[in-house]
């Protein structure tokens, strides 16, 4: 079964950088879910979107933000990037209505 | 407010023993309750859920009750095997809700 897809999978920037993240979710769901995961940390929720609208805000940065495009995917785009970014970023996926959010692999962003 | 908190790891265990690792959490409405897996490198991957009340989730041998009297959600598992070794998160969403709420994890390893 096809599954959320995030890219790239690796990142390196620098302090002061910008980054942008790319989550494709699975086929057919509208609703994404962005979320940061620090070292030893349990995942934080950044923000979410359905049918292309922001639903939901949790702990992201004003340095941060994100859409949802027509075919749902969805960007997460950095700015001024510190070494504190540096962390995975989950994307996930759902059907409207529905609770359960399947994540992709993540994106791993490393700032030097 | 929401939280879950979870038993602090690390477990460590030897193959086919008991498992159990303790969730309780925290919401102002009647959420539902995940527990999620993370193996080493990879993404989070639903393991089992439960909506509501005396639901219970199973899934690959282990299984998780909706304890609504102690607000738990415990994850068993009647004997471990070495591929079992990863983190474990719990995790609850409040109906309706965009935001999942985990606990901080707790990792087990499974020794031969």
């Amino acid at each position: 079964a096809a599954g959320v897809i995030q890219s790239p999978r690796h990142l390196i920037k620098e302090k002061r950088e910008t980054a942008t993240l790319k989550c494709y979710p699975i086929p057919r769901h509208d609703t994404v879910y962005w979320y940061q995961q620090g070292p030893g940390q349990d995942p934080q929720f950044l923000i979410s979107f359905y049918e292309k609208m922001q639903s939901d805000k949790g702990s992201i940065p004003d340095r941060f933000s994100a859409q949802q495009f027509s075919d749902y995917h969805s960007e997460l785009n950095m700015s001024s990037l510190e070494l504190g970014d540096s962390a995975l970023y989950f994307c996930a996926s759902s059907s409207g209505g529905q609770e359960t959010q399947y994540f992709g692999p993540g994106t791993r962003l490393l700032v030097l | 407010g929401n939280s879950v908190t979870q038993m602090e790891g690390p477990v460590t265990l030897s193959e086919e023993a008991f498992l159990t690792i303790n969730c309780t959490y925290t919401a102002t409405g009647y959420p539902s309750l995940f527990w999620y897996v993370q193996y080493p490198g990879e993404g989070l991957q639903l393991l089992l859920k439960a909506t509501k009340a005396d639901d219970k989730g199973s899934n690959k041998g282990f299984e998780a009750t909706y304890r609504k009297e102690t607000t738990s959600f415990h994850l068993e598992k009647g004997s471990v095997q070495v591929s079992d070794s990863a983190v474990y998160f719990c995790a609850l969403i409040e109906p309706l809700g965009y935001n999942l709420f985990f606990g901080t994890g707790t990792r087990l390893t499974v020794i031969p």
